[in-house]
């Protein structure tokens, strides 16, 4: 069974750019949400989409969004990048909305704004 | 809004002995999943064992055990025989059993396991 995939793995983007990541998650899992990490402030969450809906957001400005397709498959865009969007991205997979039996994460995307 | 905090941002342990890990949270809600995750040089986040707050049994998965205290608010990981392969970020993450809240997480443990 395949894991929950991230693509890429590595991006660099210049400021003021735009970025979109993608997530597959494990199939036959319909939620999907997705995880800031910086040294600095840790592990954030950003958004989490079930059944191609946005069930529940963090505290991060309108730059951040998302979308769940059909296929549960999600993408996250940021737009005009700064320097602090620079972190790790992750994703994670449940089978149901809320993660009652756990969550699955992927190996992240490591965005770097220069 | 629920907090966690893990006290120990590193730690080193020799291989074959045992470490423990620190975790206090705080949170009005009286059901809630407690969770340890690693994180390896790889990235990803895997679960390594999960404690249900109704449960008073301590959750245990082969050298992983937790010593969960629910009026303390306390959940510490214990790993025994550590093993160089143990060496990771380790995350304490909490999880509200109402409203669908997502996981919260603490700033993490970097454990290291010296030969």
């Amino acid at each position: 069974k395949a894991g929950v995939t991230q693509t890429p793995r590595y991006l660099i983007k210049t400021r003021g750019q735009q970025v979109t990541l993608s997530c597959s998650p494990i199939s036959g899992h319909r939620s999907v949400s997705w995880y800031q990490q910086t040294p600095g402030q840790g592990l954030q969450f950003l958004f989490e989409y079930f059944s191609e809906t946005q069930r529940n957001k963090g505290n991060f400005p309108g730059r951040f969004s998302g979308r769940q397709f059909s296929n549960s498959r999600s993408e996250m865009n940021v737009s005009t990048l700064e320097l602090g969007d620079s972190a790790l991205y992750l994703c994670a997979s449940s089978l149901d909305r809320g993660g009652n039996y756990g969550y699955t994460f992927g190996s992240g995307t490591r965005l770097t704004v220069v | 809004a629920q907090t966690v905090t893990q006290s120990q941002p590193e730690m080193s342990v020799q291989e074959a002995e045992t470490v423990t890990l620190s975790c206090t949270y705080d949170t009005s809600e009286n059901n809630y999943y407690l969770f340890w995750y690693k994180q390896p040089p790889s990235r990803q986040m895997i679960l390594v064992i999960r404690q249900e707050a109704y449960k008073q049994q301590n959750a245990t998965e082969n050298r992983f055990s937790v010593n969960f205290q629910k009026a303390a608010k306390s959940f510490s990981l214990k790993i025994s025989d550590s093993q160089l392969g143990d060496t990771a970020m380790y995350f304490c993450a909490f999880m509200s059993l109402s409203g669908n809240t997502p996981l919260v997480f603490g700033k993490g443990t970097r454990l290291s396991v010296i030969a």
